[in-house]
């Protein structure tokens, strides 16, 4: 079965760094980019960035670019977002997801929630 | 960036009835690019249908999709009890991807 398990529940500071991981298991990691999505609360889906895990080319949304890392360890078959200085605007849940064929998502990781509170 | 325009926001319909989601886009999308996913209370979104109309493997054949250009459309037949999510679309041909806003179908 193709899955992608994410890291658990964070509860960070401001200004804090964090890292959020998706291992991807069923299939070739290095055989299909990685997106990753954020959705604050009650709110919709938002496209953050993508990974080649082959050889960790990028390509982010503007709105996030400069903001977050992704970077993959192909070895492990994971994949990782990060936060150098987290914001309280960061309070959300991250997904993961597997793009097929440069195209759609499927499936997605179960989600990790990043809550940023002093 | 491509906008996606979901309507309507919310949908209450009744188990039995048929429902027809919209999703208008900004500037051309390829039928190819375009996917519906359903996202229910607590969980991640679940890939429907992709390149505007083939659904995805497990999917009942009461979710449909069609359309063109701007304008595209997830149709569900005799709404079935599980079938009360929030729905998204998707394109995927431009970079940066986008989402539409939602539509949430309520009993």
């Amino acid at each position: 079965e193709v899955q992608l398990v994410q890291s658990g529940a964070e509860v960070k500071k401001p200004g804090e760094s964090l890292r959020i991981s998706c291992k991807g298991a069923g299939y070739k990691f290095t055989n299909y980019w990685i997106s990753w999505v954020r959705q604050m609360p009650g709110k919709g889906l938002e496209w953050m960035g993508r990974i080649d895990p082959s050889n960790s080319n990028t390509d982010f949304s503007p709105s996030f670019q400069g903001h977050v890392t992704l970077s993959a360890d192909k070895s492990i078959s994971t994949a990782y977002l990060q936060w150098s200085s987290l914001k309280a605007s960061d309070t959300a849940t991250y997904y993961c997801a597997r793009q097929v064929s440069l195209n759609w998502f499927d499936p997605w990781g179960q989600g990790t929630l990043v809550t940023v509170s002093s | 960036e491509i906008l996606l325009t979901q309507s309507p926001g919310t949908l209450s319909l009744s188990p039995g009835e048929g429902a027809s989601l919209s999703c208008r886009a900004s500037q051309s999308v390829a039928t190819r690019n375009l996917a519906w996913y359903q996202q229910k209370n607590g969980q991640a979104p679940r890939l429907l249908i992709f390149g505007t109309s083939s659904r995805a493997t497990g999917i009942p054949d009461r979710f449909s999709g069609s359309g063109s250009g701007t304008d595209f459309t997830l149709t569900i037949g005799r709404l079935e009890p599980e079938d009360f999510a929030v729905y998204y679309c998707q394109q995927y041909g431009n970079s940066p991807y986008t989402f539409g806003q939602g539509t949430k179908l309520e009993i």
